[in-house]
């Protein structure tokens, strides 16, 4: 089945950097995704990866894929107040020839000053 | 801003009645995705549109259905609303070809069914 688990909440200190952690259950993903929803506005792309690669950065952000282990992470360096929002993992199902992204049910990061 | 636009931004009605929503993709996007998030239920897949043919389908209730017109412009249909539809509607586009993996989505548009 189709299933993608994070962790809920995550605290940092401004200039730390943040890790927000993310599994899925579909071995035939083709590609994983990270989302970014602040209070009161839609989904914001970020950034997303094919499942044959096993990292990709842009700027800040590091995505690392695991696999074998169906994990993956969204690295943000430096974290920032403006960071602070709910981000998503999602992955797009490789068995159905659609769209469709089934996401999980979201990170909340907080950024300390 | 992601390009895509979705009207009405709120939307307050009563059990029973029926509501239509509204999104316009971005320019030149030919698919159109409709996704529902609620506290309970989190992000879930509706329904997607390609150039106006049904392409798939999620999580929908038979009392909701859609369209995607020869503009591009889709319409989420809800009736027979119940507490339970109150969620934050959304709609997202993507390209063709190369870029079909790349989905924006629009702000929005919340429900709340009293």
């Amino acid at each position: 089945g189709e299933d993608v688990e994070q962790s809920l909440f995550l605290s940092v200190r401004e200039g730390d950097s943040s890790v927000i952690n993310c599994t899925y259950t579909d071995s035939s993903s083709t590609y994983l995704y990270w989302y970014k929803q602040e209070p009161g506005a839609g989904l914001q792309l970020l950034t997303y990866i094919f499942s044959n690669m096993d990292m990709k950065q842009d700027q800040r952000l590091t995505v690392l894929l695991n696999k074998k282990d169906k994990h993956l992470s969204l690295r943000i360096a430096d974290t920032q107040t403006g960071d602070s929002a709910i981000y998503f993992c999602a992955e797009k199902a490789g068995s159905s020839n659609t769209g469709k992204l089934i996401f999980g049910q979201g990170t909340t990061l907080q950024v300390k000053p | 801003d992601s390009g895509v636009t979705q009207t009405p931004k709120h939307l307050i009605t009563a059990t029973g009645q029926r509501v239509t929503l509204r999104c316009s993709p971005r320019s030149g996007d030919l698919s159109v995705y409709w996704y529902q998030q609620s506290l309970d239920q989190g992000l879930q897949f509706l329904i997607q549109y390609y150039n106006g043919e049904e392409r798939a389908k999620g999580n929908i209730l038979e009392r909701f259905s859609a369209q995607q017109f020869p503009d591009l412009h889709s319409e989420l249909n809800l009736s027979s609303l119940e507490l339970g539809d109150s969620a934050l509607y959304f709609c997202a586009s993507s390209a063709r070809g190369a870029l079909a993996n790349e989905q924006f989505f629009g702000p929005g548009t919340r429900l709340t069914v009293l």
